[in-house]
């Protein structure tokens, strides 16, 4: 599976969008995006998946450049309850479904 | 749907004792999966398994064994605690797409 890489911290206000970026350089055709997020103790929560196309459901927005090689998780209207890790994987479907390979993440705090 | 259950929720071992953290999903996923988080850091996998009866290791799985003898059960077993595991642990269950995770057994070896 392809390495991924994220900013250490972001910041965001309550309210307004949060954009996460990845840089998933070295990604390959048959390899999905995934990101989790993790609050504070808890296991980590699936939030989105994609392949090439941007995808959308209740709770976020994923979009994937054309090139593949970076993505952005879009939170649409931050509340504080979505202060976690976030992370990004990469994934082939061809990897065994009981297995993910999780970087250090991107701690989002969101400020009231 | 209870999703992915984990006994206990802390523990706390001595150097060398042995136990068993337990982890049951009611989802019927063929897959689940154990990993350990350390201090800031992210997830590390343990052992893994496909269905019942299969079982494989991951990353990191010195000191841990694995068996699957139901869909529905995944246990993890500590042969002989070391400090080194102190940690939290986490059991997923999953589809081929997404994962579910319990909410995690906190360990302190003294």
């Amino acid at each position: 599976d392809a390495k991924t890489t994220q900013p250490t911290s972001m910041d965001c206000a309550e309210g307004r969008a949060a954009n996460l970026p990845c840089n998933h350089s070295t990604i390959s055709g048959n390899e999905y995006v995934y990101w989790y997020r993790q609050i504070h103790s808890q296991g980590p929560q699936y939030i989105i998946h994609g392949l090439k196309n941007n995808e959308t459901n209740e709770m976020a927005s994923l979009i994937i450049t054309e090139d593949r090689k970076s993505s952005t998780l879009i939170l649409p209207h931050a509340t504080l309850r979505d202060t976690a890790v976030y992370y990004c994987i990469v994934r082939s479907l061809e990897t065994s479904g009981s297995r993910l390979t999780f970087g250090e993440g991107t701690q989002l705090t969101v400020n009231p | 749907n209870a999703g992915v259950t984990q006994t206990p929720k802390f523990q706390v071992l001595k150097t060398g004792q042995s136990m068993t953290l337990q982890c049951a999903q009611d989802m019927n996923h063929e897959y689940m999966s154990w990993y350990r988080q350390d201090p800031g850091m992210g997830l590390r996998l343990i052992h893994y398994s496909v269905g019942a009866g299969i079982t494989d290791q991951g990353e990191v799985p010195n000191g841990y064994n694995v068996s699957r003898s139901t869909t529905e059960d995944f246990p993890l077993r500590l042969l002989s605690a070391a400090p080194s595991q102190t940690s939290v642990y986490f059991c997923a269950s999953s589809t081929r797409d997404t994962q579910y995770f319990g909410p995690g057994t906190r360990l302190t070896v003294l």
